[in-house]
């Protein structure tokens, strides 16, 4: 049974970064892509990117190109989602999921960690 | 991007009705089209990929139907546990996108 546990809550001061972990245990690491996806309080869910552990090859929303870098350790089976010049608009809960697609992405997600909650104020 | 759309927005039910769901896409996406169920402060959870392929461990009373940009989601007999928003998501093309959820209270 594959597990994806996510690092704990941030508090960050606006223009500052972070950088959320997602460890993924249960089943092999590299055969599935990783991808974050967001939800903002109120909002639903929004994809951000993904990752392709296997390859590191990583792909983003149009929305998230340039302030966010996601990356993966394939030593630690963790993939990693950074957040740079963060705005209160960056506050959200934060989920990594894995892919559906063995070796492929599908872009659905059958396995999703708890979530890590960002908040951005001053 | 492609658009998701769901109706309704939220929905009042009782336990051992039957609950369907609205999904609609701005483009044709074949069945590329999954289902996921969210309660609060817990992560979403897959109910349904390819528009009506049952993820394992899911109760039968979860259905999808549908093909190219109109889909539903049926509940057939609404248990406690089942009280959640609910989500459609395209996979038909990047970026994935979701419907806006479509919460089911009592």
């Amino acid at each position: 049974q594959v597990q994806l546990v996510q690092s704990g809550t941030e508090v960050k001061k606006p223009g500052s970064s972070v950088k959320v972990a997602c460890t993924v245990s249960g089943d092999t690491f590299t055969n599935y892509a990783i991808s974050w996806v967001r939800q903002a309080p109120g909002q639903g869910l929004e994809y951000m990117g993904g990752i392709m552990p296997i390859s590191g090859r990583a792909n983003y929303g149009q929305k998230f190109q340039g302030t966010v870098t996601i990356t993966a350790d394939r030593s630690t089976s963790t993939a990693y989602l950074e957040l740079r010049s963060l705005t209160s608009e960056d506050t959200a809960v934060y989920y990594c999921a894995r892919d559906g697609g063995w070796l492929q992405p599908r872009y659905y997600f059958d396995s999703w960690g708890q979530g890590t909650l960002v908040t951005v104020s001053s | 991007d492609i658009q998701m759309t769901q109706s309704p927005s939220s929905l009042s039910a009782s336990v051992g009705d039957r609950v369907t769901i609205t999904c609609r896409a701005s483009e044709d996406i074949s069945s590329f089209l999954s289902w996921y169920q969210h309660k609060v402060g817990k992560a979403p959870k897959l109910l349904i990929h390819g528009a009506s392929t049952l993820q394992s461990g899911v109760p039968s009373r979860f259905s999808g139907s549908g093909s190219g940009t109109d889909f539903t989601l049926t509940i057939g007999s609404l248990q406690p546990e089942d009280f959640a928003t609910y989500y459609c998501q395209q996979s038909y093309s990047s970026p994935p996108t979701f419907g806006q959820g479509t919460k089911v209270e009592i």
